[in-house]
């Protein structure tokens, strides 16, 4: 079956814009999560959504956002970009309900702010 | 989530068996063990996960401990496309409490 598919693969984009990143999970899956990774600080957690619901957030400023549709895709938005939002944007996707179902992520976005 | 410790770097030979502690001395009793690797430019992948005592699938062994405070990964005789970080997290997945959460990983480097 399908994987998770990040939408697009590489994106540049000028100070101060805005940018939205698109992830579709595995069908069937109603749980997606979105990371940022830096080579400063890894891997971190930005926000996660179960069927539509905001189900977390991480410590991220008010300009990341997201959301789910009906069909369980998602986006997520940044607005007013930062050269410090440089980074690759991971989507994972999950059945999202048995504490040993795993996660599976997609390729990401690598979003460059120039 | 339980915070986990894992040493930052390990080299190893080609076709040498390797193993990767991970510590976790506050583990939960509805927390699992699972373990992600991630290449460069890619997402993490699902390796293994496990509750207690072993685990094994094609890709790797989980050894857990009867105190489940620590864990090992094993890789049996690896091949220079190991090479890797290697994350171990700890936690109850989709609790909708807490989020999954990565610490550093340890890279693993596999020399010829």
């Amino acid at each position: 079956k399908a994987g998770v598919t990040q939408t697009p693969r590489y994106l540049i984009k000028t100070r101060g814009q805005q940018v939205t990143l698109s992830c579709s999970p595995i069908s069937g899956h109603r749980s997606v999560s979105w990371y940022q990774q830096t080579p400063g600080q890894g891997l971190q957690f930005l926000f996660e959504y179960f069927s539509e619901t905001q189900r977390n957030k991480g410590n991220f400023p008010g300009r990341f956002s997201g959301r789910q549709f009906s069909n369980s895709r998602s986006e997520m938005n940044v607005s007013t970009l930062e050269l410090g939002d440089s980074a690759l944007y991971l989507c994972a996707s999950s059945p999202g309900r048995e504490a040993w179902e795993g996660y599976t992520f997609g390729s990401g976005t690598r979003l460059t702010v120039v | 989530l339980a915070k986990t410790t894992q040493p930052i770097s390990m080299d190893s030979y080609e076709g040498q068996e390797v193993n990767i502690t991970c510590s976790h001395n506050n583990i939960a009793t509805n927390d699992y063990i699972t373990w992600y690797q991630q290449f460069p430019s890619q997402g993490p992948r699902f390796i293994i996960q496990g509750y207690k005592t072993k685990v094994t699938n094609e890709v790797a062994s989980l050894f857990i401990p009867a105190d489940r405070k620590s864990s090992t990964l094993s890789l049996p005789r690896v091949s220079l496309s190991d090479t890797a970080v290697y994350y171990c997290l700890v936690g109850e997945l989709n609790s909708g409490n807490t989020p999954l959460v990565f610490g550093k990983g340890t890279r693993l480097s596999v020399i010829a």
